[in-house]
């Protein structure tokens, strides 16, 4: 099983900051995905392949990465981007998440 | 508009069965993958069963291979989940998704609370 280990589990940003999440596969995967949960709503797709933002998504955000390291960030954040933030794989079975970031307004 | 309606969790002791169901609406629903994911209160997303167009094809999570049966009937657009000899590790929330365009699950049900009781 190909374990994703996100880093930090949790943070605050202050609005304009820069945010910046880091996700570690246990083997190497070919893309990692990047999916949105608000408390209390389904998640969400945002970032995919690695780097592409799903339509609708705001350009503050990007990712990036190879390999086993993998990076999510916000060039600046904005309130409504508090939310937890899940890295996955599905080049290996079974797919797997990573335990998620939460984000929170500072 | 695509709709993804789970139904049919509850509160269930330790050790007995639920079925969960997913009705898709506003897709193709058999030219589709289904699948299967979780959250535990509090905790993250665990894919839990994924099942191929014609359900000729199963794929499960170790944890619940065994207990859990993923079908679906494409008459009805309908998904399911049977959960047999339930433990308390199953209390999680479960949502029905598909990946309907690209290469990322595009669209989650609202998800269905299980609650299991030892």
């Amino acid at each position: 099983e190909i374990v994703l280990t996100q880093s930090p589990t949790t943070m605050a940003a202050s609005p304009g900051e820069k945010v910046s999440i880091t996700c570690r596969a246990s083997s190497s995967v070919g893309y990692v995905y990047w999916y949105q949960q608000k408390s209390g709503a389904s998640p969400k797709p945002w970032i995919y392949e690695t780097s592409k933002l799903v339509s609708g998504v705001p350009d503050r955000f990007s990712g990036s990465g190879s390999g086993t390291s993998f990076s999510f960030t916000i060039s600046s954040m904005e309130t409504e981007d508090a939310a937890t933030y899940y890295c996955h794989q599905w080049s290996g079975t079974p797919w797997t998440f990573g335990g998620g970031t939460k984000l929170e307004l500072k | 508009e695509v709709q993804l309606v789970e139904s049919g969790g509850g509160l269930v002791q330790s050790g007995r069965s639920l079925k969960l169901t997913c009705v898709a609406s506003g897709f193709t629903f058999d030219n589709y993958w289904m699948t299967w994911i979780r959250q535990a209160p509090g905790k993250g997303l665990e894919w839990v069963a994924s099942i191929t167009f014609s359900g000729g094809n199963t794929f499960y999570a170790d944890s619940v291979r065994g207990r859990f049966t993923i079908s679906r009937d494409n008459a009805k657009s309908t998904l399911y989940l049977q959960m047999n000899s339930l433990r308390s590790e199953d209390t999680a929330t479960y949502y029905c998704t598909f990946v309907y365009g690209g290469s990322y699950f595009d669209y989650w049900g609202q998800g269905v609370m299980v609650t299991v009781s030892s």
